[in-house]
């Protein structure tokens, strides 16, 4: 069975400096992997995923995130966050089944 | 519609009633889920209809809930003789294809009291 661990539940980080969200996963067949934020009082969005390809990915407003099968990771980083980041950030993976399990969120608040 | 919508946004209800929960998905999406997102907890995978093919209900916490996705577009979610341990916020999502990620409504917050 597929599983999603995300160790940090919160990460507190100021403004301008860089931060990295981890995720490591465990699957026994290829997987898809996605991150997903939730802002304050919104619903869930599709950050960026992996499906195939290049290791790294890239989101539109800065985040990147690598996929790394040795050590079935999935982590998320940016090299300068702003405050506008503070949100909740999750993990999913996929086999192609296309259900996707979550992991159970890491909270990202940027301070001034 | 241009996204997923969800309703009611928020229900709060007694306990032991009976509750409905509608979603209507991505037009043209032949996927629908259902997630339950708890204080403090991730999302927990629900229910998954594909098409025409029988759901995928071995999320479903216990009897008390069922779904169903009539003619391929809109789903209900409900949930009987509700229980505190039910509020949550219950979200749906709808894709178009298999590995293209979902795209998620705002979600319905239950409140059993």
């Amino acid at each position: 069975a597929q599983s999603v661990t995300q160790l940090d539940s919160q990460v507190p980080v100021f403004e301008e400096a860089p931060v990295e969200l981890r995720c490591n996963y465990s699957s026994s067949v290829s997987v898809y992997l996605f991150w997903y934020v939730q802002y304050p009082n919104q619903g869930l969005q599709l950050l960026l995923k992996y499906l195939s390809g290049s290791t790294l990915v890239e989101s539109i407003n800065g985040f990147e995130a690598e996929f790394n099968k040795s050590q079935t990771s999935f982590h998320l980083r940016k090299p300068s966050v702003h405050i506008s980041d503070t949100a909740e950030y999750f993990c999913a993976v996929s086999d192609n089944t296309d259900k996707l399990i979550f992991g159970t969120g890491t909270r990202l608040q940027v301070f001034p | 519609g241009a996204g997923v919508s969800q309703s009611p946004s928020n229900k709060v209800t007694e306990k032991g009633k009976d509750v409905e929960l509608r979603c209507d998905p991505i037009s043209g999406h032949t996927a629908l889920y259902w997630y339950r997102q708890s204080l403090g907890q991730g999302l927990e995978f629900l229910i998954y209809f594909q098409g025409n093919s029988a759901p995928d209900k071995s999320g479903l916490p216990s009897d008390r809930f069922s779904a169903e996705r009539t003619g391929g577009s809109v789903s209900t979610l409900t949930i009987q003789r509700t229980q505190q341990e039910d509020s949550a916020v219950y979200l749906c999502a709808s894709s178009l294809v298999a590995g293209s990620g979902y795209t998620f409504g705002s979600g319905t917050r239950l409140t059993v009291v």
